[in-house]
């Protein structure tokens, strides 16, 4: 079964708009931890935040903003005011030791290609 | 800090040959993982190494294997190498086992024609 569902395959926005990318994940674990990576046309994935499943508070650094809620096992990270810059894959990632995993395992899903037009 | 550097970036083999990766850590970092990017199966988790020994493998055959050195270095090898195997090869590092950040190299684009 799929760990992480990222509906979204692709969006398109114009510069200055907000947008919200989707991430839903599934585990019968307690204690497990979320990410989020940033994958530009160079290929390199960029780290951008972490979570774990007993901190609910929602984070913001800068322009980027991230909104966990486990009643409904969603991990969701908006872009306010995107930028062209802001053009990339974005993956949601989950670690647990659920159903044979440990944790230090990433499982992605499978992306949301994100175009920001000037 | 330099990043996580993987040798070589590009790489074409034909089928049945084999080949090996390289990874160079973070420095300080002793946790080493790898992942297969392809356009079908999307990111997936190869195998995990700390200290030296492998702590975590994922779905892959036998003939993808890998290893890590006492100065954390790490290399894969894929034996008998078949057309599927055709991907981006991610190397991340991590400071400690777990799931704590991972920082992911440039990685390396395998042809296999």
């Amino acid at each position: 079964a799929q760990k992480v569902t990222q509906a979204q395959t692709e969006i398109s926005v114009v510069e200055k708009e907000d947008v919200t990318l989707d991430c839903v994940y599934e585990t019968r674990d307690t204690t497990y931890y979320l990410f989020w990576y940033k994958q530009p046309p160079s290929g390199e994935l960029v780290f951008l935040i972490r979570r774990n499943s007993f901190d609910e508070q929602n984070e913001i650094s800068g322009r980027y903003s991230w909104n966990f809620q486990k009643s409904t096992s969603s991990f969701n990270f908006t872009i306010t005011a995107s930028q062209v810059v802001d053009s990339a894959v974005y993956f949601c990632a989950l670690s647990d030791n659920d159903r044979g995993s440990t944790l230090g395992r990433l499982y992605f899903g499978r992306g949301t290609q994100l175009t920001v037009w000037p | 800090k330099a990043g996580v550097t993987q040798t070589p970036r590009y790489l074409i083999k034909t089928r049945g040959q084999q080949v090996t990766l390289s990874c160079s850590p973070i420095s300080g970092h002793r946790s080493v993982s790898w992942y297969q990017q392809t356009p079908g199966q999307g990111l997936q988790f190869l195998f995990e190494y700390f200290s030296e020994t492998q702590r975590n493998k994922g779905n892959f055959p036998g003939r993808f294997s890998g290893r890590q050195f006492s100065n954390s270095r790490s290399e894969m090898n894929v034996s008998t190498l078949e057309l599927g195997d055709s991907a981006l090869y991610l190397c991340a590092s991590s400071f400690r086992q777990g799931a704590y950040e991972q920082y992911f190299g440039p990685g390396t684009r395998l042809t296999v024609t």
